[in-house]
């Protein structure tokens, strides 16, 4: 499969501990965006990355969240003392510089789903 | 940013065509309209855009009003596979053009 992987899939935490997301886009692709959704609520952009670089970050990327793209490859999300209202699914998707933004297509993974506690 | 706005829910029988609306009234000259869909426990996917002119790919087509107000998705023959939130996104040429800016969507609920 070369799309767009996440893991884990599945995560069940206790509030105050740290959590860590991994997202790996599909290849070619320099492009990463990651999304929250609350359920019955379409996905929330947090961050994106251009290659290693964060070029931005949503006002709901609160000072816990952080996100690496350390080699322009894969990237993480680390929860840091998670509350439960971090409760959600958090996707990420990959998209191919070089088209247009207003063209652009995104292509999401299956999203890691996380309960607080 | 202009706004979409879209039926919270519809209902179709399978085989038969489903057109999805949208309303993007304040939609700019150069707004791309793109429409995703996501599929129960799955990320989104893409499924079309367009600018002005209608559009045909192998999933769907979008009918796009003159004035540009409005849109249309079009599935020709719903399957049960269809069952999705639907997504109709405006994708700006300026300002926060970079991510998809999702609202609540149309759930679509096929009917066998």
């Amino acid at each position: 499969d070369t799309g767009v992987s996440q893991n884990p899939r599945h995560k069940i935490t206790k509030r105050g501990q740290n959590v860590t997301f991994r997202c790996d886009p599909i290849s070619e692709h320099n492009r990463l965006y990651w999304y929250r959704q609350t359920l019955g609520q379409g996905p929330e952009f947090l961050t994106y990355f251009q290659n290693e670089a964060q070029l931005e970050k949503s006002r709901l990327l609160s000072d816990r969240f952080s996100a690496e793209r350390p080699k322009g490859s894969f990237s993480t999300l680390e929860i840091q003392r998670t509350e439960q209202g971090d409760s959600a699914m958090y996707l990420c998707a990959s998209s191919l510089a070089g088209s247009q933004y207003t063209q652009e297509t995104q292509y999401f993974g299956p999203g890691t789903r996380l309960l607080v506690l | 940013d202009a706004k979409t706005t879209q039926p919270n829910s519809m209902e179709s029988n399978e085989e038969e065509p489903v057109h999805l609306p949208c309303n993007h009234s304040t939609i700019s000259g150069t707004d791309y309209i793109h429409w995703y869909r996501q599929l129960p426990s799955q990320g989104p996917e893409y499924v079309i855009h367009g600018l002005t002119s209608n559009v045909n790919n192998r999933m769907a087509s979008l009918a796009i009003a003159e004035d540009r107000k409005s849109s249309t998705l079009i599935l020709h023959r719903a399957t049960l596979r269809d069952a999705a939130v639907y997504y109709c996104i405006l994708r700006p040429t300026s300002g926060s053009a970079r991510q998809l800016t999702f609202g609540s969507g149309t759930q679509l609920t096929v009917l066998p």
